[in-house]
């Protein structure tokens, strides 16, 4: 099953509003990186957070993950049309003997102008 | 992204036939990945890839067979194809792994008839 959680899976917003999507894992994690990706389109890339409690910013994005390293967020404010896809959380989990990626299920995106 | 190139875009199938997705990246990226996306499951990893000539199981490699004889290229092999192999496959690459962020391609809608 998911080792790693994700609320809400779904939200719909009145543009300008803000929106934040939480990742949860049952683990301690190495690492968090965010991928959003367009309707009809390909995970790309955002941030990866490394240290506990680090908080990393983009333009309107604001990246956090948790002190215990098995959470994270993603806040947006205002909200545009441009936000709308799904976000993934990947967090990295150590095993015994190689790292493992592990992909949350998404939180989707809609933006109402 | 144009540097990983994915092909071909959509495919159908029969049941029991064999084929092949074709992943191309242009970057000399040391590790390449395999993910199938479906709805309710989010990305999951297939196979995945540490250098020429080095391949390993992730989640859920049943049925399915990778190569990697030259960097560049990672193609993925569906021996006898089911319909529960219909799904989006995403390739994807990565310099340093699971420690830097991913590049996915744009993906090929197969269908499984």
């Amino acid at each position: 099953g998911q080792q790693v959680m994700q609320i809400p899976q779904y939200q719909h917003v009145q543009e300008g509003e803000d929106f934040t999507t939480y990742c949860n894992s049952s683990t301690t994690l190495s690492n968090i990186q965010w991928y959003k990706q367009r309707p009809g389109g390909h995970p790309v890339f955002l941030i990866q957070l490394v240290k506990s409690g680090e908080v990393k910013k983009q333009k309107r994005l604001t990246f956090q993950f948790g002190e215990a390293k098995k959470n994270s967020s993603l806040h947006i404010t205002a909200t545009q049309t441009t936000d709308v896809g799904t976000y993934f959380c990947a967090g990295l989990r150590k095993e015994t003997s190689y790292d493992k990626v592990i992909f949350g299920p998404g939180t989707s995106l809609s933006v109402i102008p | 992204d144009a540097g990983i190139t994915q092909s071909p875009r959509y495919k159908i199938t029969e049941t029991g036939r064999q084929v092949t997705l074709m992943c191309h990246q242009t970057w000399s990226h040391s590790y390449m990945f395999w993910y199938r996306q479906d709805l309710g499951h989010g990305l999951r990893l297939i196979y995945y890839s540490a250098a020429a000539d080095i391949t390993d199981k992730g989640e859920v490699p049943d049925g399915y067979v990778v190569s990697r004889s030259k960097t560049e290229n990672f193609p993925l092999t569906l021996e006898s194809a089911t319909r529960s192999q219909t799904s989006v496959y995403f390739c994807a690459s990565s310099e340093i792994g699971e420690w830097g962020g991913y590049t996915f391609g744009s993906g090929t809608r197969l269908t499984v008839v």
